[in-house]
């Protein structure tokens, strides 16, 4: 399968606290993207990290990329209860396909 | 800017019918739209690569009669689920890019096969 490993699987965290989620690809990349879902809805699209980036910050997320590692992180600073999601990560190669990761799901206490 | 719609947002049909999957890129000329399938609390899977005047290219392990695709106008795509069975209830969801590499992504629509 080229489907990207994401871990978590599954997030619990309180209001406030930071979460991280990590993603690991197997193939060379243009862009890692992320993204987040809400429960039966379609995706938001976060933020995008070319290859040859490896730290890009927008708001309260930051994503880091390792093409060494063939990793990413996704890390979301002073959670919200509004950010209970699912969050994947997409790669896209030179075929300008997405290939997602299998996904974080976070759930935010209030 | 960069709106792609699904149309409709959630269907319900018998087993053995056909159904139907319109996807838009409102505001922008797509000139590949991607056609993807997600099972519950599952990521997404691409199903095929819609060109626009051209047949669909589908991925390992999906079977084109049964799923049509149509790519018939730069802001069009739909794809048909054939004969529909329940195991292929899902959440359809479409994305349309234009000559970059970003794909803009649909709201999805959600099928239940009874």
């Amino acid at each position: 399968s080229q489907q990207g490993e994401e871990d978590p699987q599954a997030l619990s965290i309180q209001e406030g606290e930071n979460a991280t989620m990590n993603c690991s690809y197997k193939t060379s990349i243009n862009n890692l993207q992320w993204y987040r879902q809400n429960s039966g809805r379609g995706l938001v699209h976060l933020i995008l990290i070319r290859s040859n980036e490896r730290e890009k910050h927008s708001g309260r997320l930051r994503v880091t990329l390792d093409t060494s590692k063939k990793s990413s992180s996704l890390l979301i600073t002073a959670s919200r209860a509004a950010d209970t999601a699912s969050y994947f990560c997409a790669t896209v190669s030179g075929t300008y396909k997405y290939i997602f990761g299998t996904g974080t799901r976070l759930k935010v206490l209030a | 800017g960069a709106v792609v719609s699904q149309h409709p947002s959630r269907v319900i049909c018998k087993s053995g019918t056909s159904v139907k999957i319109e996807c838009r890129s409102l505001d922008f000329q797509a000139t590949t739209m991607f056609w993807y399938r997600q099972f519950p609390k599952k990521s997404l899977m691409l199903m095929a690569t819609s060109n626009e005047g051209s047949k669909a290219t589908y991925e390992q392990g999906v079977e084109k009669d049964k799923f049509l695709i149509n790519h018939a106008s730069l802001t069009l795509s739909t794809l048909t689920v054939t004969s529909a069975h329940p195991e292929d209830s899902s959440f359809y969801i479409c994305s349309a890019k234009t000559n970059t590499d970003t794909q803009y992504f649909g709201p999805g629509t959600r099928l239940t096969v009874l």
